[in-house]
């Protein structure tokens, strides 16, 4: 089972304050390098999927980057919001159905 | 709206007992998944299925059995065998042609508790 890394696991910060988390991952097999946002009470949602080295995809004030080559995306928020509050799950795809592997998530609160 | 909708949200059950938990998705996609959650741990593969009467265990199959009789239904049973049933169920979606790349689709989740 592949091992798929978040950090922080969780943090706080105050509104309108910039952050970033990561995500490491082991590079061979790799084939997808999905982020989700998950609010609480919600399902999980697809904020991006990203499969090139050297990705930068971005939505909003939310963007990320990947680097297959030594492993790792980073998501940024700026000018964080209330409403950012939620667990950040990144999953990598290494091969198909069943080779999904979930990191364990980094819960974000952003204090109004 | 399309999407997956899992039932029930909450259910408490006597150890022993098997329980069943439904997922429909009215998204037309072809390939369905059941993931468990557990604190301090990723999201982890129950069974998939790519088709209709068709799935494959994943890596924490035991203790579970799941049925694929229409595209659009997914059910999980948690049997008297899984040795620890309590955990939060997640079913999820996602379309054949985006077998690598393609995001998945997820319901809001089933949270069980065994007494």
């Amino acid at each position: 089972i592949l091992n798929v890394e978040q950090s922080p696991q969780s943090l706080h910060v105050q509104e309108g304050d910039s952050t970033n988390f990561t995500c490491s991952f082991p590079s061979s097999n790799f084939y997808a390098l999905h982020w989700y946002r998950w609010e609480t009470a919600k399902s999980p949602e697809a904020l991006f999927v990203m499969t090139l080295n050297g990705d930068e995809k971005k939505k909003g004030r939310i963007s990320a980057t990947l680097n297959t080559k030594e492993g790792y995306s980073y998501l940024y928020i700026k000018g964080s919001q209330p409403e950012d509050s939620a667990t950040y799950l990144c999953a990598l795809n290494s091969g198909g159905y069943q080779k999904v592997t979930f990191g364990i998530g980094t819960k974000l609160q952003v204090i109004p | 709206d399309g999407g997956i909708t899992q039932s029930p949200k909450y259910l408490f059950r006597k150890e022993g007992q098997n329980v069943t938990l439904s997922c429909e998705q009215n998204l037309n996609h072809d390939a369905m998944y059941w993931y468990r959650q557990d604190p301090g741990q990723g999201l982890r593969l129950i069974y998939y299925s790519q088709i209709v009467n068709d799935f494959q265990k994943g890596d924490i199959a035991e203790g579970y059995s799941v049925s694929r009789e229409k595209k659009e239904s997914f059910p999980l049973t948690v049997t008297s065998a899984q040795k620890n049933p309590t955990a939060f169920y997640l079913c999820a979606s996602s379309t054949k042609t985006s077998l690598y790349t393609g995001e998945l689709f997820f319901g809001e989740g089933s949270r069980l508790t065994v007494l």
